[in-house]
């Protein structure tokens, strides 16, 4: 496809299941990010890839959260024994450059997930 | 913290008006990014200004920069019904990330 691509769109976890949340960035890009948002707030910084490469996972909240993006392309973010307060919008965002410094960033749909 | 903090949080016009949004920040940046998301969507980049950028268009669009002092502002002439959305402002950091700030929710009555 042209654009990023997240999966699922929805899901919805009974707190303490594991959750994987898929992302496809553009082909070819180099840097992938994930985000975080709340209900009314704005996207909050998880982790962020150069190639393979986890360079930044300074945002992770927890050690129940992983990312992997093992051949440098589709990157899973996985969210172990989930909580309530897990419950946000995953963004996932890809651009062509090196870091977001001089370039724009191509967002997903983002996956919805809402721990119960 | 670096984070963009964006105002008004809300606003609310009539279609054809202007719609001016305003993004302060605390540090040196080289540069500014702004981005549309409408609801239940991923994020759109509108426009990026660079720190030796005063001023930048975009078709509708009009951003402007003030490094002294630490604030930006984005500009929706003649706004239309299709503009209703939330719009950010996202300042790098670190090289890795972009900051967000809570966003500024336009509504533009028909």
């Amino acid at each position: 496809g042209a654009g990023v691509s997240q999966s699922p769109r929805y899901k919805v976890a009974k707190r303490g299941q594991d959750v994987a949340l898929r992302c496809d960035p553009i082909s070819g890009h180099v840097s992938l990010f994930w985000y975080q948002q709340a209900l009314g707030q704005g996207p909050e910084f998880l982790t962020y890839f150069q190639n393979e490469a986890q360079l930044d996972k300074s945002g992770l909240p927890s050690d129940r959260f992983f990312a992997e993006r093992p051949e440098g392309s589709v990157s899973t973010l996985k969210i172990q024994r989930t909580q309530q307060e897990d419950s946000a919008v995953y963004l996932c965002a890809s651009s062509l450059a090196r870091g977001p410094l001089n370039t724009e960033a191509f967002f997903g749909q983002g996956t919805r997930l809402t721990v119960v | 913290s670096q984070q963009g903090e964006e105002d008004p949080q809300a606003l609310s016009i009539q279609e054809g008006e202007n719609a001016t949004m305003n993004c302060s920040y605390k540090t040196s940046i080289n540069n500014l990014q702004w981005y549309r998301q409408n609801s239940g969507r991923g994020l759109v980049h509108l426009i990026l200004i660079r720190s030796n950028e005063r001023e930048k268009h975009s078709g509708r669009l009009r951003v402007t920069l003030d490094t002294s002092k630490k604030s930006s502002s984005l500009l929706i002439t003649a706004s239309r019904a299709a503009d209703t959305a939330s719009y950010f402002c996202a300042i790098p950091r670190g090289g890795n990330q972009f900051y967000f700030g809570t966003g500024t929710s336009l509504t533009v009555i028909p």
